[in-house]
């Protein structure tokens, strides 16, 4: 398998342009989440899908943000107007949950994101 | 809310030492907990998972053990070595979702 796949891996984009990141999670898996990282916040969890239902989006920052789940193997995370402030980076993870049994989660490389 | 703090923030040791990395979580409520390891600029590469009823994993020279009634967690890394400098991460699984809720993390820097 692959891993989890991100793109792009590097995006650069001006203030107030839309921005889209993309996930193609691990076959299989049925949970997929979106993270962001900055120096001073850490990892946070943004949303997280199951069976390609949101599950918990209460990590989205604001209505700027959105992301899709239209099948179990691609997620969109898309930024509208993108500000400075959200360049981070993002990552985004599967794992395989059901029930009491967790099995740890898998992360992709991340898309950096630079808005200038 | 789940909180999980790490101690150290940062490290720096010589070659050759044994290391013991802190995590704590404020919610003994949880499914498992795994530890993750961050190179500068690239992603999290998982190390260790450790369900809720098990008391420790080991891989290699990593030991990873887990209290959760205490709500505490400590990696183990014997002999370090150079290729060992990175970000290490805790994380919990809080119960009843599927939230993976991650520590502030310890940066490692072991030099020769």
């Amino acid at each position: 398998d692959a891993g989890v796949i991100q793109s792009p891996r590097h995006e650069v984009t001006e203030m107030g342009q839309e921005v889209t990141l993309r996930c193609k999670p691990i076959s299989g898996h049925n949970s997929l989440f979106w993270y962001r990282q900055t120096m001073m916040r850490g990892l946070e969890l943004l949303i997280y899908f199951n069976n390609n239902v949101p599950i918990d989006d209460s990590g989205m920052p604001e209505d700027r943000f959105s992301a899709k789940m239209p099948n179990a193997s691609f997620s969109t995370l898309k930024i509208q107007p993108s500000e400075p402030r959200d360049s981070a980076v993002y990552f985004c993870a599967s794992s395989l949950a059901g029930g009491n049994s967790y099995y740890g989660y898998t992360f992709g490389s991340g898309t950096r994101l630079t808005v200038v | 809310k789940q909180e999980v703090t790490q101690i150290p923030a940062a490290l720096s040791v010589p070659e050759g030492e044994n290391l013991v990395l802190n995590c704590s979580f404020t919610d003994s409520a949880i499914y498992n907990l795994q530890w993750f390891r961050q190179d500068p600029g690239k992603g999290l590469t998982s190390l260790l998972l450790i369900q809720s009823s098990q008391r420790e994993q080991t891989s290699g020279r990593l030991n990873a053990s887990l209290d959760k009634s205490s709500g505490r967690s400590t990696l183990y890394i014997a002999a370090s070595q150079p290729g060992d400098s990175a970000t290490y991460l805790c994380a919990v699984i809080v119960y009843n979702t599927d939230k993976l809720i991650f520590g502030t993390g310890t940066r490692l820097q072991v030099f020769p």
